[in-house]
C-alpha cells in the first residue's frame, strides 16, 4: 500500500501573535543556514538566513537566532498573518560525500488562526 | 525574473514504468540542484550541478534514477524502473553561486510523481 509520511510538528498561533519555530541542526561544523517556507502545493521560499558568525539577524517581521552551543536555531515571526500559514523548514550547509550540500530538517507546520 | 520551471506539474504511473522530469533553471544560473520530498519529509538532495558536470550524486539511487544536464542548463531526471517508494515531489532549484556556498536556492514547483 501507500506508504504515510511522517507527523509533521504543528504550531496555531492566533492572528497577530508573534510565532516562534524551533529546529535542531546536526552538524557543528555547518557554517551557513538558512529558514525555507513551503506552501501547500509549492516549491520552498527562502525567508531569511544566517552564517555561523553571526548569532542573529533581522528581517522584515523574522528574525532569526543561531545558538551554536546547543545547535539550534529558531525562526521568529511578528505579527502573524494568515498568509504565514505554511510549513516552515530550516536547512544548513554542512560538508558531505566530497561537496557541501544545503540539508533539510523535517519542517514544521504553522497554522494561523484569524 | 522568470522563475525555475519545471514539467510536468503531476504524474501517475504504475511501478515498474519510467518516467521523466524536466527543469528549467533561471537563467545564467550555474548550479543546478534535484531534490526527493517525500509526504511529510524535508527535501533530500539527490544531485547537484555546476554547469553541466555533476558535483555530487552520493545520494542518487544510481540503479534506477538517472540526470543529465548536457548543455549546462535545462536538465532531466528520470527514474526507471519506478517503485512505490517513489512516490514523492521532485523539486529543482537553482542558484547562482558555486555548489555549497552560501546563498539561496531558488525553487520551481516541484512535480509530483505517484506509482500505484
Amino acid at each position: 500500500g501507500e506508504s504515510v509520511g511522517l507527523h509533521l510538528p504543528t504550531l496555531s498561533v492566533q492572528e497577530g501573535d508573534n510565532s516562534i519555530i524551533n529546529c535542531a541542526y546536526s552538524n557543528s561544523a555547518s557554517d551557513y543556514f538558512i529558514w525555507y517556507k513551503q506552501e501547500s502545493g509549492k516549491g520552498p521560499q527562502f525567508i531569511i538566513d544566517i552564517r555561523s558568525n553571526m548569532d542573529k539577524r533581522q528581517g522584515q517581521r523574522v528574525t532569526v537566532l543561531l545558538n551554536k552551543t546547543v545547535k539550534h536555531l529558531s525562526l521568529q515571526i511578528a505579527a502573524t498573518q494568515p498568509g504565514d500559514s505554511a510549513v516552515y523548514f530550516c536547512a544548513e550547509n554542512m560538508y558531505g560525500a566530497g561537496s557541501y550540500q544545503l540539508t533539510f530538517g523535517k519542517g514544521t507546520k504553522l497554522s494561523v488562526i484569524p | 525574473e522568470a522563475g525555475v520551471a519545471q514539467s510536468p506539474r503531476y504524474k501517475i504511473i504504475e511501478k515498474r514504468q519510467s518516467v521523466a522530469f524536466w527543469c528549467n533553471p533561471i537563467s545564467g544560473h550555474a548550479t543546478l540542484y534535484w531534490y526527493q520530498q517525500i509526504l511529510g519529509q524535508g527535501p533530500k538532495l539527490l544531485i547537484q550541478f555546476q554547469n553541466n558536470g555533476v558535483v555530487d550524486d552520493s545520494q542518487l539511487p544510481k540503479d534506477r534514477f538517472s540526470a543529465e544536464r548536457l548543455k549546462g542548463v535545462d536538465s532531466t531526471l528520470k527514474i526507471q524502473p519506478a517503485k512505490l517508494e517513489d512516490s514523492a515531489v521532485y523539486l529543482c532549484a537553482s542558484s547562482s553561486r558555486a555548489p555549497g556556498s552560501t546563498g539561496e536556492l531558488f525553487f520551481g514547483e516541484g512535480s509530483r510523481l505517484t506509482v500505484l
